[in-house]
This record gives structure tokens, sequence and C-alpha cells, in this order.
């Protein structure tokens, strides 16, 4: 089974400080990606990786930043954190074939900025 | 935007098979209907995906209509631990193509 593994389901903390959210993947997938979900906005693309060292910007990268210097880990950075980006992180994974292979997901980083 | 439309809500009686609808009419010839579940505090759980040939996997079947504009995901014995949101997300067949995630289906499987 794929297996997607975000380092931290809760985490707490403070505005203004640089935060990171690692995301660990064991299937050799070429894709990742992060997401954010909120209440009613659904899941939103912040940023994507189709190799190491390559990264895109989805739909929100705005405050964001991402690092992928090991093909198996993606990290999602907060430069300066604000209140506005507490939310529930997904991070996400998939083989980098044509159409039939699914992005599997981890379980979530719920940040909360104070 | 999603590419999808779904129910907002549905309820199922479990031991029952749940049919979830989507229509995704403006769906192209290269893009797959996928479908996947989010119980609640965990991450999306992908359920099955499909072209135009319908498919069936240990979780459910998915029937594809032959003109492809809308599609039927089924739970054959619904229990309470079916008991998620559904996404239908319609996505192109490069493998590093984001999912766009439309609001779902909230389905509740009743005792």
């Amino acid at each position: 089974d794929v297996k997607v593994t975000q380092s931290s389901r809760y985490l707490v903390k403070r505005t203004g400080e640089k935060v990171f959210l690692e995301c660990v993947q064991d299937m050799d997938h070429e894709n990742m990606f992060w997401y954010r979900q909120d209440p009613g906005l659904g899941l939103r693309l912040i940023y994507f990786s189709y190799d190491v060292k390559m990264k895109e910007k989805g739909d929100i990268p705005e405050g964001y930043s991402v690092s992928r210097e090991k093909k198996e880990r993606f990290s999602l950075i907060l430069e300066s954190a604000s209140t506005n980006q507490t939310s529930m992180y997904l991070c996400a994974s998939s083989p980098n074939t044509r159409g039939n292979q699914p992005q599997h997901f981890g379980d979530g980083t719920r940040l909360s900025i104070l | 935007d999603a590419k999808t439309t779904q129910p907002t809500s549905m309820d199922c009686a479990e031991g029952r098979a749940a049919n979830l609808p989507c229509n995704h009419s403006t769906i192209s010839g290269n893009e797959y209907v996928y479908w996947y579940r989010q119980i609640h505090s965990q991450g999306p759980q992908y359920i099955i995906h499909g072209l135009k040939n319908n498919e069936t996997n240990e979780m459910a079947s998915l029937i594809i209509t032959e003109d492809r504009k809308s599609s039927t995901l089924i739970l054959p014995h619904a229990t309470l631990r079916d008991t998620a949101v559904y996404y239908c997300i319609v996505r192109g067949n490069s493998g590093n193509t984001p999912l766009v995630f439309g609001k779902g289906t909230r389905l509740s499987v009743i005792a």
C-alpha cells in the first residue's frame, strides 16, 4: 500500500513564525502536492512538484514556499505565519504515468496560528 | 473550478446499496472520472476511477454512461463506516495533473 506520511497531525504556532510542514512518501512517486482544506472552500492546491528540485505554483501560493531536495520528501514552508493560514494541510503523491494512477493522500496536518 | 455536479447530501440504510450520482457533462475524451471519499478528520481516500468502461474493485463499482456525461458510484452493502463526504473528480491523463475537488456528497449511512 502507498504510504504518505505527514510529520504532525496537529500543530500550533504563533503569528510571524516560520513553519515547516513535512511530507514523506514511500512509493518512489515523482509527483507530490500540497493542498489546504477550509470549511466551505474545499481543497485548494498550494504547490506541486513533478521532480526533485522542481516546483509549480497552484491556485493559492501566496505566503507559502516549498522544497523538494529528495524524491520522497516535499516540504511546505510558511515564511511568516499569519492567522489566515490556520487550516488543514494535506499532502498527496502520485506516479508520473499517464492517466490511470491516482493521487494518494496523507492524513493531514491541522495547523493553528495564534 | 470543479467540472462535476453532485447532490449535497444523501442517506442510505445500513446494508443497502448506496448509489451516488455525478454529472460531468463537459468531460473531454482523455479525462478520467475519479472518486475519493473523506471521513471526518482524515485525508481523502482513493476509491476508484475509470475512463469509459465500468469498473469494480473491492470497495465499489463505477458505472459510466455511454456518453460519459454522468457516472454513479455504487457501494454494494453500505456500513456505518462508509459515512463520509464523497468527491467525484474529472482529471486529465497526465500523472502530474492536480485534482480539483468540488463540494462532494455527504453520505450518511443510518442503522
